[in-house]
């Protein structure tokens, strides 16, 4: 079945070491995003990718990152995590932007310690 | 500050109840969407209604939009157990795709 999948489902990480987060997807869409969800938020958009192109939110720290190195994958990449920046993150595609429906993978909860 | 505001934040019905989730929201939009998540888990689409439309219909999904108050409510008919879960309106300001979402309302159907 086509899907978004992210790796891994929880992610352990100490105070202050980068982490990196992984989403693929086999539904060969164009647009890629990262949100953030903390618990009983809102979840809300750091970015998104058209094709190579990088789209960040305004309010995103730079503290994230991301890479999209082709169709399929997108990396998050936290540089220096903090205790605030544990939360689910979500990845999700739509096929254009404008009037899509985006697909959510399941999540990564990340934790840091 | 947000664009959605979900109401009421939780609402606990029995099966066979009609469950109503309401949105509001700040600015114009191009389309609004709402999205059901499970508890720990991503978020599902269940529909899409554009500016222009009043009230669209997916299965015992009723979903209104009124863009004078700036508000959408979302109607579960004949709702089950297994509709048990958080409800997200997200908003599409500039058709682009790059949604906000609301902080969702909690569903609880009772057996």
């Amino acid at each position: 079945d086509a899907m978004v999948i992210q790796n891994p489902r929880y992610q352990v990480t100490q105070f202050g070491k980068p982490v990196t987060l992984s989403c693929s997807q086999t539904l060969n869409h164009n647009v890629m995003y990262w949100y953030q969800q903390k618990s009983s938020q809102a979840p809300k958009l750091l970015f998104h990718y058209y094709d190579k192109d990088f789209n960040n939110e305004a309010d995103t720290p730079d503290n994230f990152q991301s890479r999209r190195p082709n169709t399929s994958f997108c990396f998050l990449d936290i540089r220096s995590p903090g205790l605030g920046d544990a939360a689910m993150y979500l990845c999700a595609t739509s096929r254009v932007p404008g009037e899509e429906t985006q697909y959510f993978g399941p999540g990564t909860r990340l934790l840091v310690l | 500050s947000q664009q959605g505001e979900e109401d009421p934040q939780a609402l606990s019905i029995q099966e066979g109840e009609n469950a109503t989730m309401n949105c509001s929201y700040k600015t114009s939009i191009n389309n609004l969407q709402w999205y059901r998540q499970n508890s720990g888990r991503g978020l599902v689409h269940l529909i899409l209604i554009r500016s222009n439309e009043r009230e669209k219909h997916s299965g015992r999904l009723r979903v209104t939009l009124d863009t004078s108050k700036k508000s959408s409510s979302l109607l579960i008919t004949a709702s089950r157990a297994a509709d048990t879960a958080s409800y997200f309106c997200a908003t599409d300001i500039t058709g682009y795709s790059t949604l906000t979402f609301g902080k969702g309302t909690m569903l609880l159907v009772s057996p």
